[in-house]
């Protein structure tokens, strides 16, 4: 089956850290590019941070470009997001999108989301 | 950045109505967008790419046009299932500053 089962997400202290992952299957991991996208309450999608099919090139939001930290491991089919220094603001679901066919398109598989709770 | 602006918020529509959703976006050239249906407590699901291509099982009732900076969403006749928030999602730059517009609420009256 195609699909992508992020995990990690959980209650966290402001200034605290979380690791999230992405297990995909059902397709070849390594031709994609990958992006995080969280969603905060009641909001719109907001792109957090993409990487290309090798992980040779990365980019990220302004919101959280020196604080997130996205990588993949072809050999376990795997996207990770890690997160330090999360303020209340970093509190969404997570959702982690494989990009359609090339590395600028749309988002054709999502996974299933992972909430993030930044609160003290 | 790009910054694309839904219209309207919210949108009624009957049954077997047509239903037409806008997305604007701040700058042109070379846009090239994409649109999302999300019901509650689902994953956002790509129905429209490349302005006006459906994505993979999407219903022939879903199509979207539009050039320059002005891009829309129609469901021909509407059904019950299509009440979600639709959101449209530009993405023609590298490296990606991907936007997605504020959404669009469709309610059947």
């Amino acid at each position: 089956e195609v699909q992508l089962l992020e995990s990690g997400g959980d209650l966290v202290q402001p200034g605290g850290s979380l690791r999230l992952s992405c297990a995909a299957s059902g397709f070849t991991f390594d031709n994609y590019a990958f992006n995080w996208v969280r969603q905060a309450p009641g909001k719109g999608p907001e792109w957090v941070s993409a990487i290309t099919a090798g992980g040779g090139g990365t980019e990220y939001a302004d919101s959280v470009r020196g604080r997130f930290t996205i990588s993949r491991d072809n050999s376990k089919n795997t996207v990770f997001l890690q997160m330090n220094s999360l303020t209340v603001e970093d509190t969404a679901v997570y959702y982690c999108a494989k990009c359609f066919r090339t590395t600028k398109d749309a988002f054709d598989l999502w996974g299933q989301g992972t909430r993030v709770t930044v609160s003290s | 950045e790009i910054l694309l602006t839904q219209s309207p918020a919210t949108l009624s529509a009957s049954p077997g109505e047509r239903a037409t959703l806008s997305c604007r976006a701040s700058q042109s050239p070379n846009v090239n967008l994409a649109w999302y249906q999300q019901k509650p407590g689902q994953a956002p699901r790509l129905l429209i790419y490349g302005i006006s291509n459906r994505a993979a099982g999407v219903p022939a009732r879903f199509s979207g046009s539009g050039s320059g900076t002005e891009f829309t969403l129609t469901i021909s006749s509407l059904q019950s299932e299509d009440i979600a928030m639709y959101y449209c999602h530009e993405y023609h730059t590298w490296p990606p500053m991907y936007t997605f517009g504020q959404g669009t609420k469709l309610e059947i009256k």
